[in-house]
């Protein structure tokens, strides 16, 4: 089984601050990182997806992915109350027999303060 | 539009009774899997399945079974309950491009006393 890891937090940012979220993943192989958020007693929502090193914007969010390091990053810029959540890291893993899985993290929990 | 279906969105067992979860996609994709999430954890992979009649196990299989008949159903069997099932469970679904997400049902809050 491949390994995702995460700071589990809290991780607390005031409000119009930008929050840094990490994960860093064990398979080289993997070809596709997703980032999803999930809202407590609710399922988890993609929030970005990226395959190629470097940055991907699309608004607020920003991914940033760096497959030398198997490093992959969230940050959100202009933080907002409604932004306090879990953020997954998911990474695709090839499976030995079929197809794939998506690999999870353990989540970090951002709480941004009014 | 639907997308990923569960039911029931809540249950509460008996130590050794069984039951069914039922998930139900409309989005005609390949793969669907089936994740238990333990509080203030991540997911982890019961069953997952690339099509009708293939399935495989994941990472916590045990106590588990699952089926896949159709392209639109893959129901989750807990076979005498334990407190140790006591989780949300969680039914996904993805196309089979590797670079494609996975959509999520509600979620089935599962209590075993």
């Amino acid at each position: 089984q491949k390994e995702v890891e995460q700071n589990s937090g809290p991780l607390s940012v005031p409000e119009g601050a930008i929050a840094s979220l990490n994960c860093t993943y064990s398979d080289r192989g993997s070809q596709s990182f997703f980032w999803y958020r999930q809202y407590s007693g609710k399922s988890p929502e993609l929030i970005m997806f990226i395959y190629s090193n470097g940055d991907k914007e699309d608004g607020r969010f920003t991914a940033q992915l760096n497959k030398a390091s198997q490093y992959v990053s969230l940050l959100i810029r202009d933080s907002q109350p409604s932004d306090s959540a879990t953020y997954l890291c998911a990474v695709n893993e090839r499976r030995d027999n079929y197809g794939q899985n998506f690999v999870f993290g353990p989540g970090t929990r951002l709480s941004v303060l009014p | 539009n639907a997308g990923v279906t569960q039911t029931p969105k809540f249950r509460i067992l008996k130590i050794g009774q069984s039951m069914t979860l039922q998930c139900t996609q409309d989005m005609n994709h390949n793969y669907m899997y089936w994740y238990r999430q333990d509080p203030g954890m991540g997911l982890k992979l019961i069953y997952y399945s690339v099509g009708a009649g293939i399935t495989d196990k994941g990472e916590v299989p045990n106590g588990y079974n699952v089926s896949r008949s159709t392209t639109e159903d893959f129901p989750l069997r807990l076979e005498l309950a334990a407190p140790s099932q006591t989780s949300v469970y969680f039914c996904a679904s993805s196309f089979l491009d590797p670079g494609l997400e996975a959509f999520f049902g509600q979620g089935t809050r599962l209590t075993v006393v």
